[in-house]
């Protein structure tokens, strides 16, 4: 099973900054790699997949990059709704996995 | 819009059993792959099967094999998962969610809890 380690743990950033959010698998997954972001009592939502391929909806400030084992979502600048929980998510492998997420929380 | 909403969770005690249902509109079901993901309190996510758009491809984590058993009835646009001698660590809330690899739609979940 590929584990899927995603660091930090918890980022503390002010509304209007960049966040950096990483995720690195322990094993090659090429591009297959999705985020998603979960607010408390909600559902997980799909940000990113393909590891750079917005999905239908989401804001241009949402970017994915990396290949491999090494993975980034970044947020160009925060707004309100965007703090939440963030997940990483291989599906090169069975079974998928996920991370164990990034709490993004208001500085 | 799609929707997905799951039903059937509960309280049970270990050893008991259960059904979850999900109900699916707003997305064209018989040609939807679907998933069951959980969610264990404070915890993160855990894939726990999957089954393909017309059932004769399932796939289960080692976790829930041979416990767990998922169907669907594409004429009622409805996915279930039975869960069979349940244990503690079964307790999270559990996820549908439409699959193409990435996880498009999810549903709200459904809460599961297993204690005497």
């Amino acid at each position: 099973e590929i584990v899927m380690t995603q660091s930090p743990a918890t980022l503390s950033v002010s509304p209007g900054e960049r966040a950096t959010l990483s995720c690195r698998a322990s094993h090659r997954i090429a591009t297959y790699l999705a985020w998603y972001h979960q607010k408390p009592g909600q559902a997980p939502r799909l940000l990113i997949y393909g590891a750079s391929t917005r999905a239908t909806g989401i804001p241009a400030r949402f970017s994915g990059s990396g290949s491999g084992t090494d993975f980034t979502l970044t947020i160009s600048s925060l707004q309100s709704e965007d703090f939440a929980v963030y997940f990483c998510h291989q599906y090169n492998n069975w079974p998928p996995t996920f991370g164990q997420g990034t709490k993004v929380e208001i500085k | 819009q799609v929707q997905l909403v799951e039903s059937g969770g509960g309280l049970v005690k270990p050893g008991g059993s259960l059904r979850l249902s999900c109900a699916a509109s707003g997305l064209p079901f018989s040609d939807s792959y679907m998933s069951w993901i959980r969610q264990a309190p404070g915890k993160g996510l855990e894939w726990i099967s999957y089954i393909s758009r017309d059932g004769t491809t399932i796939y289960y984590a080692d976790s829930v094999k041979g416990r767990f058993t998922i169907s669907r009835d594409n004429a009622r646009n409805t996915l279930f998962l039975q869960m069979n001698s349940l244990r503690a660590e079964d307790t999270a809330v559990y996820f549908c969610a439409r699959d193409e690899q990435w996880l498009v739609h999810w549903g709200q979940g459904t809460l599961v809890t297993v204690s005497s």
